[in-house]
């Protein structure tokens, strides 16, 4: 079975410009969460989607937003980006009723 | 914001030796996982032990949860240089559904 694969592995952006990262889950996982990793901030929960539905969000600005698909891939967007924003994005899916979280390599995002 | 505290932040060790890192937390939880993460990549489960369990064993790993002090501990024994990498508790809170809150983690170098 796949792993979690998330795409692409590394971005470069300059501030003010939008970005758009994917996940692909674990086949026949519903539940895809999204968390950012920084130094200083630790791992934040960003969005958990369920079935199509944001079923849980964290603490971020509307900049940043997500969605999933039927096939439960899903896409998160940072729009206006800040030097700030520069982070390692982890993708995370889950089966139905589990509590274990399988993650992806993440995207590396560099905001200039 | 952060769950919880990790202690010690970095830790050195040499092959064979024993390793041990504790997890604070602050709200109720369902249940604690620890996760490992290798330099800059996606995180992998260890273990999960609930809220109404002490202590749990898999392989080399060691878990005790002490709900009436919030903390957890990880314990890895006859450690290798394999082991090295930075190490997560992360809780799941009774009124946050599937959201995992993370610790700060603790960098484990383990010396062959």
């Amino acid at each position: 079975k796949a792993g979690v694969t998330q795409t692409p592995r590394y971005l470069i952006k300059t501030r003010g410009q939008q970005v758009t990262l994917s996940c692909s889950p674990i086949s026949g996982h519903r539940s895809v969460s999204w968390y950012q990793q920084t130094p200083g901030q630790g791992l934040q929960f960003l969005f958990e989607y369920f079935s199509e539905t944001q079923r849980n969000k964290g603490n971020f600005p509307g900049r940043f937003s997500g969605r999933q698909f039927s096939n439960s891939r899903s896409e998160m967007n940072v729009s206006t980006l800040e030097l700030g924003d520069s982070a390692l994005y982890l993708c995370a899916s889950s089966s139905l009723g589990g509590t274990e979280l399988f993650f992806g390599s993440g995207t590396q995002l560099s905001v200039l | 914001s952060q769950q919880g505290e990790e202690d010690p932040q970095a830790l050195s060790i040499q092959e064979g030796e024993n390793a041990t890192m504790n997890c604070s937390y602050k709200t109720s939880i369902n249940n604690l996982q620890w996760y490992r993460q290798n330099s800059g990549r996606g995180l992998v489960h260890l273990i999960l032990i609930r809220s109404n369990e002490r202590e749990k064993h898999s392989g080399r790993l060691r878990v005790t949860l002490d709900t009436s002090k919030k903390s957890s501990s990880l314990l890895i024994t006859a450690s290798r240089a394999a082991d090295t990498a930075s190490y997560f508790c992360a809780t799941d809170e009774e009124t946050s559904g599937s959201r995992l809150t993370f610790g700060e983690g603790t960098q484990l170098t383990v010396n062959p």
